[in-house]
């Protein structure tokens, strides 16, 4: 078992651009959640899909952050124009359908300058 | 809604001392308790839930916490740390009716062990 891939491990981008970060959840998990981590923020809940179809993006900050799942083993987190506020580490998990507990990625680490 | 509080952000302790790192949930409802370690520039890791049952819990690496529910408390205790266990925890709560799977973690716990 792999476990959760993302990536890249690390982006640096500049103000404006687009960011695509990418997440490989394990085979068999059908929920998937976004999280990014800020020092000030600690964890925050972007958004969660189960069996691909997103059933909560309550935590997604703007219009600018979107976030796709076209199928089991892949999913998308856009973040289109990127600006310096979102730098952070964003940490995909997948679990099991009401299964408890998630399995991380080791996360994304975005800087925009 | 359910909500978890870390009073701690920062615990400092010596090697081989014992620690407790401290977690406060609230909840209308049944709850699953977690906690997750985290590691410089890694994930976070499962180190030990609790479902129902016993409701003291053990995990990896030493760990274990008890879950009290009239002080709707999941307070995470190790007898003797290392060097080695130096990470960020985080204390996260899941809601048993809900429809949905979804942690709500707290801020954060700083283990800083010192030789």
């Amino acid at each position: 078992d792999a476990g959760v891939i993302q990536s890249p491990r690390h982006e640096v981008t500049e103000m404006g651009q687009e960011v695509t970060l990418r997440c490989k959840p394990i085979s068999g998990h059908n929920s998937l959640f976004w999280y990014r981590q800020t020092m000030m923020r600690g964890l925050e809940l972007l958004i969660y899909f189960n069996n691909n179809v997103p059933i909560d993006d309550s935590g997604m900050p703007e219009d600018r952050f979107s976030a796709k799942m076209p199928n089991a083993s892949f999913s998308t987190l856009k973040i289109q124009p990127s600006e310096p506020r979102d730098s952070a580490v964003y940490f995909c998990a997948s679990s099991l359908d009401r299964g408890p507990g998630y399995t991380f990625g080791s996360g994304t680490r975005l800087t925009v300058v | 809604a359910q909500s978890v509080t870390q009073l701690d952000s920062q615990v400092p302790v010596f090697e081989e001392a014992p620690v407790e790192l401290r977690c406060n949930y609230s909840s209308s409802v049944s709850v699953y308790l977690f906690w997750y370690v985290q590691y410089p520039n890694q994930g976070l890791q499962l180190l030990l839930k609790y479902l129902s049952g016993s409701t003291l819990v053990k995990g990896i690496n030493g760990f274990e916490a008890e879950f009290n529910k009239s002080q709707t408390s999941f307070h995470l205790r190790k007898p003797s740390v290392h060097i080695s266990d130096t990470a960020e925890y985080f204390c996260a709560v899941s809601d048993l009716s809900g429809a949905t799977n979804k942690l709500i973690f707290g801020t954060g716990t700083l283990l800083a062990v010192q030789p």
